[in-house]
């Protein structure tokens, strides 16, 4: 149980163009999940908060212009990348939390998402 | 806000031996939980073992377990019986406990190579 499905897990678009990632949480509900950043050998860096039904929550520092987050239901968070450049090319990875869980139960991951811009 | 260091970029170990990881976190939070993930070649992220901040004893599964010292704010794992597809990115990781939804603080990572 517990997982999360992210999709697609690699993508290349040309300079300009727009990429949607999608995060599904396949057997349990999620107010809220994460999207975070990934530079090679480097940590996994926050970029925003999703909340269901309501306006993504930004880190700061991150354009919520260009990274849109739409997260219209229980179970489905997309991120947007808009006018995709070569230094937006990075993993992206979403995670999240069964609703019906305890608070110290773990988030859940996707496997990531493979971003290059060229 | 809370940050999670990690100091030890990359580390070996020998097949079958002994390693710590350490870590250290600040905040001034009472409630938190904190984690140990796993990141291998793939990437997908992998929970290794957590720990409550309200719980003294130290948590342990199987081969892994932590040294939790909650004044001094640290928080190490020990693998046991290092084996190969231990090989991978570890990271630490914070978590406030004052709601449900609060996301992960992760530290920088430390590559553990393991040597057969």
């Amino acid at each position: 149980g517990a997982v999360v499905s992210q999709h697609p897990s690699w993508v290349i678009c040309k300079s300009g163009t727009s990429v949607k990632i999608e995060c599904r949480s396949l057997d349990f509900q999620a107010t809220t999940m994460f999207w975070y950043r990934q530079f090679p050998k480097q940590s996994l860096m926050l970029m925003a908060t999703s909340n269901e039904g309501s306006k993504a929550t930004y880190e700061q520092g991150v354009e919520k212009d260009k990274f849109l987050i739409n997260h219209a239901s229980l179970t489905l968070s997309t991120l947007t990348v808009t006018s995709a450049h070569p230094e937006d090319s990075s993993f992206y990875i979403c995670s999240a939390r069964n609703r019906e869980s305890s608070y110290n139960s773990p988030l859940h991951f996707g496997n990531g998402t493979r971003l290059t811009v060229t | 806000a809370q940050t999670v260091t990690q100091s030890q970029p990359e580390m070996s170990v020998q097949e079958a031996e002994t390693v710590t990881l350490s870590c250290t976190y600040d905040t001034s939070e009472s409630n938190y939980y904190l984690f140990w993930y796993k990141q291998p070649p793939s990437r997908q992220m992998i929970l290794v073992i957590r720990q409550e901040a309200y719980k003294q004893q130290n948590a342990t599964e199987n081969r892994f377990s932590v040294n939790f010292q909650k004044a001094a704010k640290s928080f190490s794992l020990k693998i046991s019986d290092s084996q190969l597809g231990d090989t991978a990115m570890y990271f630490c990781a914070f978590r406030s406990g004052n709601s449900g939804n609060t996301p992960l603080v992760f530290g920088k990572g430390t590559r553990l190579s393991v040597i057969a």
